[in-house]
């Protein structure tokens, strides 16, 4: 299978607290991004880190990526209860081009205030 | 902030009935995409288009499935003969050439086949 799997798939954290997912792939990837989706909503986009970066970083967003381990990881500093979501990996298989993205299973996260 | 939009929100259909979904892509964007996701599973691609024509799909998008970009601003998704599998959320996703890669999604449509 060319999906990512998210580890873990559930957290639940103090607000103020970091929350880490990971994520793994297993085909050559051209790049790698992070969803968010609130419960019966829509995916927004929450950073995108090429095949040849190994870190990134958007406001309270770091996203590391091994593609050596075919692995990565989002890290939320300083969460919020706003952060209480599912968080999606998404790579673009290189063998795909960069039509689609081969999304995981997603990781709920819930801020407890 | 210019976003994807989706009618409807929900859609009830019964086995082997016909159902369009439509989705207004963001204005300036050229690549749009469809994907589905059954409740509990994972988010699953299934076409890709541009320049009016497919560009991509899944083995998912047989041929019961259509796309078509009527006019300048809507991108509808039909699904002929539907099956009771066919019920998920199914979203549309759209794209700008300088950065096809991030692609911006709707809402979704809910659509339950019975």
């Amino acid at each position: 299978s060319q999906q990512g799997e998210e580890d873990p798939q559930a957290l639940s954290i103090q607000e103020g607290e970091n929350a880490t997912m990971n994520c793994s792939y297993k085909t050559s990837i051209n790049n790698l991004q992070w969803y968010r989706q609130n419960s019966g909503r829509g995916l927004v986009h929450l950073i995108l880190i090429r095949s040849n970066e190994r870190e990134k970083h958007s406001g309270r967003l770091r996203v590391t990526l091994d593609t050596s381990k075919k692995s990565s990881s989002l890290l939320i500093t300083a969460s919020r209860a706003a952060d209480t979501a599912s968080y999606f990996c998404a790579h673009s298989p290189v063998s795909y081009g960069n039509n689609r993205l081969a999304f995981g299973k997603g990781n709920q996260v819930v801020v407890i205030p | 902030e210019p976003e994807v939009t989706q009618t409807p929100s929900h859609q009830v259909t019964q086995m082997g009935q016909e159902v369009i979904l439509r989705c207004v892509p963001i204005s300036n964007h050229l690549y749009f995409y469809w994907y589905r996701q059954i409740l509990g599973q994972k988010v699953e691609f299934l076409v890709s288009f541009y320049n009016n024509e497919i560009s991509e799909k899944s083995e998912i998008f047989d041929d019961r499935f259509s796309v078509e970009r009527p006019d300048g601003s809507n991108f509808t998704l039909k699904i002929r003969s539907t099956k009771l599998e066919d019920s998920a959320m199914y979203f549309c996703a759209s794209s700008v050439p300088r950065d096809k890669e991030t692609q911006y999604f709707g809402p979704g449509t809910r659509l339950l086949v019975l």
